[in-house]
């Protein structure tokens, strides 16, 4: 069964720190790995990740994939309490062009 | 361009009562999928939609229906509602290319659900 586990769970930081988000993941036919966002209302879509060692960058966000040790961190630098959110990770299902698993979610909580 | 829209954005039923969400998009996306997030559980897929005139239960589908009405629209019903079944529903779109590993999904705005 394909498995996604983000930690920590939660965390709260102030403005100026910077954070790292971490995302384990199992799954069968490995293609690619997503970010989202998501603050009072719908997840958005921050990143798509295929290929090992590829920082993607929006911002004071970046995102890298390790697809030997089967994990990918999201860094937030210097943040703004315009971060706050629950920052979700996702994984095409094994098997399915149509399924994702996301994982529980990463709850940041950035303070003045 | 609205993206995914979704209506309504907040309901109230009784047990027994069935109602019906709807879901549009506009990305000219050929798959389509309705989500229920609940506190401690993540998002979890309760039917989705491949292409047109396709569908195909989640993970959650007990309980629901849906109605792939065109390319554009995606409906979820609940025939005949339960406590159990309240929750934050999402519809989504994608244009999945197997070939790039684009797999990434657009979400609508949500429907907050309660169920007494």
């Amino acid at each position: 069964e394909d498995k996604v586990v983000q930690s920590p769970l939660s965390l709260v930081v102030h403005e100026g720190d910077t954070v790292t988000l971490n995302c384990s993941y199992e799954v069968t036919n490995f293609r690619s790995l997503l970010w989202y966002k998501q603050e009072k209302k719908a997840p958005t879509f921050l990143f798509m990740l295929t290929s090992s060692g590829i920082e993607k960058k929006s911002g004071r966000l970046s995102s890298i994939l390790d697809k030997k040790e089967l994990f990918s961190i999201l860094n937030i630098t210097a943040t703004q309490t315009g971060d706050s959110a629950v920052y979700l990770c996702a994984v095409p299902a094994g098997g399915s062009n149509y399924k994702l698993t996301f994982g529980k979610g990463t709850l940041l909580t950035v303070n003045p | 361009n609205a993206g995914v829209t979704q209506t309504p954005k907040f309901q109230v039923l009784k047990t027994g009562q069935s109602m019906t969400l709807q879901c549009a998009q506009d990305m000219n996306h050929n798959s389509m999928y309705w989500y229920r997030q609940d506190p401690g559980m993540g998002l979890r897929l309760i039917y989705y939609s491949a292409s047109e005139g396709t569908t195909d239960k989640g993970e959650v589908p007990n309980g629901y229906n849906v109605s792939r009405l065109n390319k554009r629209e995606f409906s979820l019903r609940l025939e005949s509602a339960a406590p159990s079944q309240t929750s934050v529903y999402f519809c989504a779109s994608s244009d999945p290319d197997w070939y790039r590993g684009a797999y990434e999904q657009y979400f609508g705005p949500g429907t907050r659900l309660t169920v007494t």
